[in-house]
């Protein structure tokens, strides 16, 4: 069965600091990757998708970029957090376009 | 852009009572999704839709993919404590790879 992992599970980093958040998928091959950020009590923003090893679509602009180097890694990333980029980060995959959509976890991000 | 309308907001409801809720799009989709979220939770898929008119079943739960293509919505029958949660409602367009989400309808669950 497929699996979806997101680490870390929370994250505490001053304003200005780098980020990475990892996901990895188990169980599947050639997924479509999701980043989503959702703020206390809102719903999901969609910030990155990626068909495919190197290919990415950002949704929006912001001060986060994304990147996958392994047909099942996705990883966010940041040079310098802001206090806004502070959310629930959640990680997605489907089997193809329009297919179910299963999430991660989550990474609980503050930004102080 | 594309809107996805979700109602109520939020609903308070004796344990025991059935629960409708539903979700209206601006645009065509092809593909309706509808997830449950718990608490500091990623959320968990309850029940997906692909065919206009299609109504599907998870044990108590409900979905029907409104006829034109624009709604769809979420029943939950006979409550119980455990249904507490957000709801989410999600919905595809031909030629993407791209869900768009409802504001979610959060539920509790009245004892």
């Amino acid at each position: 069965s497929q699996t979806i992992h997101q680490w870390p599970a929370t994250l505490v980093q001053p304003v200005g600091s780098p980020l990475s958040l990892e996901c990895t998928v188990e169980g599947t091959s050639n997924p479509n990757l999701y980043w989503y950020r959702q703020a206390a009590g809102r719903g999901l923003q969609l910030l990155f998708y990626s068909v495919g090893i190197g290919q990415i679509s950002s949704e929006v602009p912001q001060n986060l970029s994304a990147s996958r180097p392994q047909d099942r890694q996705f990883i966010l990333s940041s040079k310098k957090l802001l206090l806004s980029d502070s959310g629930f980060y959640l990680c997605a995959w489907t089997s193809g376009m329009e297919g179910e959509q299963f999430f991660g976890p989550g990474t609980r991000l503050t930004v102080l | 852009g594309q809107q996805l309308n979700q109602s109520p907001q939020s609903m308070f409801i004796q344990e025991g009572e059935d629960v409708s809720m539903n979700c209206t799009s601006s645009s065509i989709f092809n593909t309706w999704l509808w997830y449950k979220q718990d608490p500091g939770e990623g959320p968990v898929l309850l029940i997906a839709l692909y065919k206009a008119g299609e109504l599907t079943s998870n044990g108590r739960l409900t979905a029907q993919f409104g006829i034109t293509r624009k709604d769809s919505f979420l029943n939950i029958s006979a409550s119980i404590p455990s249904d507490v949660g957000i709801y989410f409602c999600a919905g595809s367009t031909s030629g993407t790879y791209k869900y768009i989400f409802g504001t979610g309808t959060r539920l509790k669950v009245l004892a």
